[in-house]
């Protein structure tokens, strides 16, 4: 079936260091993929999307590309903030029968230090 | 504009327990999401509705249901509690049914954290 996996965490970087969260999908068609961050104690909320291969995302510096070859889509950044760190999880679109809902990976921690 | 918003925030249940959360979705969205998040694990997909009517559902036992009303907001029930049904439960709203291409964003609520003892 369809399924995400992302690098494990916790990742801890230094202010203004690069930034990689890698992630791979398995999936039948042509998914959208997803990044999805989680501040702590709250929902969810959109980073950035990618509906066809080689679309990139881009959304407050992070940036993904989708790649159909290496079925990946992993997350980077220049120059990290204290403000990002948080929990981010790679997601796909389940495009079987008519729901379309989301399927994520475990999710990454991030920590960023002063 | 009001996000998806959810209720209560917290909860705790014994085992066996039954217990309701309740979603009310962005104005104008017709598509209600709901999530299972367990500590350390990403969001598993469990039901979605879409104009009253259950569209899809995921890997989930009996015990959970839910429905959608008129107003578009929607309620999850889960019976017969286990110490596994722990979670923060999401609910997510979106304007259309699929959230693949053409894409529509889901908007997600900040959850309601069960705890069952």
């Amino acid at each position: 079936g369809n399924s995400v996996t992302q690098m494990e965490g916790p990742v801890t970087l230094s202010e203004e260091a690069f930034l990689t969260i890698n992630c791979t999908y398995t999936a039948t068609g042509y998914p959208s993929l997803f990044w999805y961050v989680q501040y702590p104690g709250e929902g969810l909320q959109l980073l950035l999307k990618a509906t066809k291969a080689d679309d990139k995302g881009s959304n407050k510096g992070f940036e993904a590309t989708y790649r159909k070859e290496t079925t990946s889509f992993h997350l980077e950044k220049g120059s990290v903030q204290v403000s990002d760190s948080a929990v981010y999880f790679c997601a796909l679109s389940d495009l079987r029968g008519s729901q379309g809902n989301l399927i994520f990976g475990k999710g990454t921690k991030l920590s960023v230090k002063p | 504009d009001a996000g998806v918003t959810q209720s209560p925030t917290h909860l705790i249940k014994t085992r066996g327990q039954h217990v309701t959360l309740r979603c009310s979705p962005i104005s104008g969205h017709k598509s209600v999401s709901w999530y299972q998040q367990v500590l350390g694990q990403g969001p598993q997909f469990i039901f979605q509705y879409y104009e009253k009517e259950e569209r899809g559902r995921g890997n989930f036992p009996d015990r959970f249901s839910a429905r959608q009303f008129p107003n578009y907001s929607s309620e999850l029930n889960v019976n017969a509690l286990l110490l596994g049904d722990s979670a923060l439960y999401l609910c997510a709203s979106s304007s259309l049914l699929a959230a693949g291409p053409p894409y529509n964003e889901q908007f997600f609520g900040p959850g309601t954290r069960l705890t069952v003892l």
